[in-house]
């Protein structure tokens, strides 16, 4: 079955980075891009990004450009998004979800990244 | 780019029908026929119950149906049940590689 298996919780100070991983299994990771998306404590989703598994491509959403980088290692089937100079607003879930089309059908379960001092 | 805009809030009784609403502009939304929709349950990840405007993924329930016209978009849920609490967002392609998700809709069945 298709699975997209994140990393675990992350606590960073403000101006640190964090990297999260998302490993992809049960289809062919190189057909479909992965998206991030990320949602605030009590919030709506957020689009940050998108990245095509097959040429690595990457776009963002203009709030997040100069700041997330969004990578994959099809060798594991693994995408990542590294976050620079976090602030406490950055406190999120964030979440890959897979591609299909022109719509999401499979989402990570969420990494919880907490930013404080 | 703004969020698109969305109801904050809807209710229902079971049985009943509810529709909540999409709205973008004509640069987003209203350009392209790329809208889903997706329902999130607290501490869940969301599950995406419409595509392309009106097309369902295998699996979901014909109670959910979608439409757009303009720049509004609309998700219609038919025989309201206790489960389909729940929060509701849309997304639709904003151009230029870009996506936006609404601000979400709160669904109270009563």
């Amino acid at each position: 079955q298709i699975q997209l298996v994140q990393s675990g919780a992350e606590v960073k100070k403000p101006g640190a980075s964090v990297k999260v991983s998302c490993k992809a299994s049960g289809y062919t990771f190189i057909n479909y891009g992965i998206a991030w998306v990320r949602q605030a404590p009590g919030q709506g989703l957020e689009w940050m990004g998108w990245i095509s598994s097959y040429n690595h491509y990457a776009h963002y959403a203009r709030k997040f450009q100069g700041r997330v980088t969004l990578t994959t290692d099809t060798s594991t089937s693994t995408a990542y998004m590294e976050v620079e100079s976090l602030r406490s607003d950055d406190t999120a879930l964030y979440y890959c979800a897979r591609n299909y089309t022109n719509y999401i059908d499979f989402w990570g379960q969420g990494t919880l990244v907490t930013v404080s001092s | 780019q703004s969020a698109l805009t969305q109801p904050a809030s809807v209710s229902g009784s079971p049985g009943q029908s509810i529709t909540i609403s999409c709205t973008g502009t004509s640069n987003d939304l209203g350009s392209y026929n790329l809208v889903s929709w997706y329902q999130q349950h607290p501490g869940k990840a969301p599950k995406v119950l419409i595509y392309e405007v009106s097309e369902r993924p295998s699996g979901i329930s014909n109670r959910f149906s979608g439409s757009k016209s303009g720049n509004t978009a609309s998700l219609t849920i038919s025989g309201l049940q206790a489960e389909d609490e729940a929060d509701y967002y849309c997304c639709s392609y904003a151009g230029r590689s870009n996506w936006m998700f609404g601000g979400g809709t709160k669904l109270t069945v009563l």
